[in-house]
């Protein structure tokens, strides 16, 4: 069974368009992390967020925002007026206790923003 | 900002050959990591390694994978003796502390490993 399921394999809007990005988790353990990563075309992993378990305070980061919620096991980005420098494969990534905090990461989403 | 660096961005071997992909973590960093992925596909844990040894490994790095750390700066991943499947663009990773207390992992930007 996926742990972390991106069900989303490609996204594409049109810039300014409001998307969000979907991440479902499964874990048995009470203590765990959740992350999220950008991979631009270039390739690198650039970290955007962890998230506790224990934390489901939604956070806003500028034209990023992103949605925790344990009673569903998800954790959902949302990029407000998108911009064609969003274009990348976004991964969810999860750290839990039960697989020795190793980051477990979903399949990501490729999300590309059309001029 | 610190970041982690590795060297080179791309690799090309044959078969067979071995291959030493290198790091250089952020300075005050402890914990290291090598992840992997394969085209097209989801990024794998490879290794951690802390105070000079491995802490923890998953089933993908069996015998013919080692990491060492040869001097004060340097994180190398050796591939002894490559497969076509070995293919995949590997990163290096260094946190503060361990991943178990919520250290997000700092990413390099990766060695491209292409086997022929």
């Amino acid at each position: 069974a996926q742990k972390v399921t991106q069900a989303q394999t490609e996204i594409s809007v049109v810039e300014k368009e409001d998307v969000t990005l979907d991440c479902v988790y499964e874990t048995r353990d009470t203590t765990y992390y959740l992350f999220w990563y950008k991979q631009p075309p270039s390739g690198e992993l650039v970290f955007l967020i962890r998230r506790n378990s224990f934390d489901e305070q939604n956070e806003i980061s500028g034209r990023y925002s992103w949605n925790f919620q344990k009673s569903t096991s998800s954790f959902n980005f949302t990029i407000t007026a998108s911009q064609v420098v969003d274009s990348a494969v976004y991964f969810c990534a999860l750290s839990e206790a039960g697989s020795n905090y190793q980051l477990i990461w979903g399949a990501g989403t490729k999300l590309i923003i059309k001029p | 900002e610190p970041e982690v660096t590795q060297t080179p961005s791309h690799q090309v071997t044959q078969m067979g050959q071995e291959v030493i992909l290198r790091c250089v973590p952020i300075s005050n960093h402890l914990y290291f990591y090598w992840y992997r992925q394969i085209l097209g596909q989801k990024v794998e844990f490879l290794v951690s390694f802390y105070n000079n040894e491995i802490s923890e490994k998953s089933e993908i790095f069996d015998d013919q994978f080692s990491v060492e750390r040869p001097d004060g700066s340097n994180f190398t991943l050796k591939i002894r003796s490559t497969k076509l499947e070995d293919s995949a663009m590997y990163f290096c990773a260094s946190s503060e502390v361990g991943q178990g207390y919520n250290s997000p992992l700092h990413f390099g930007n990766g060695t491209r490993l292409t086997v022929t």
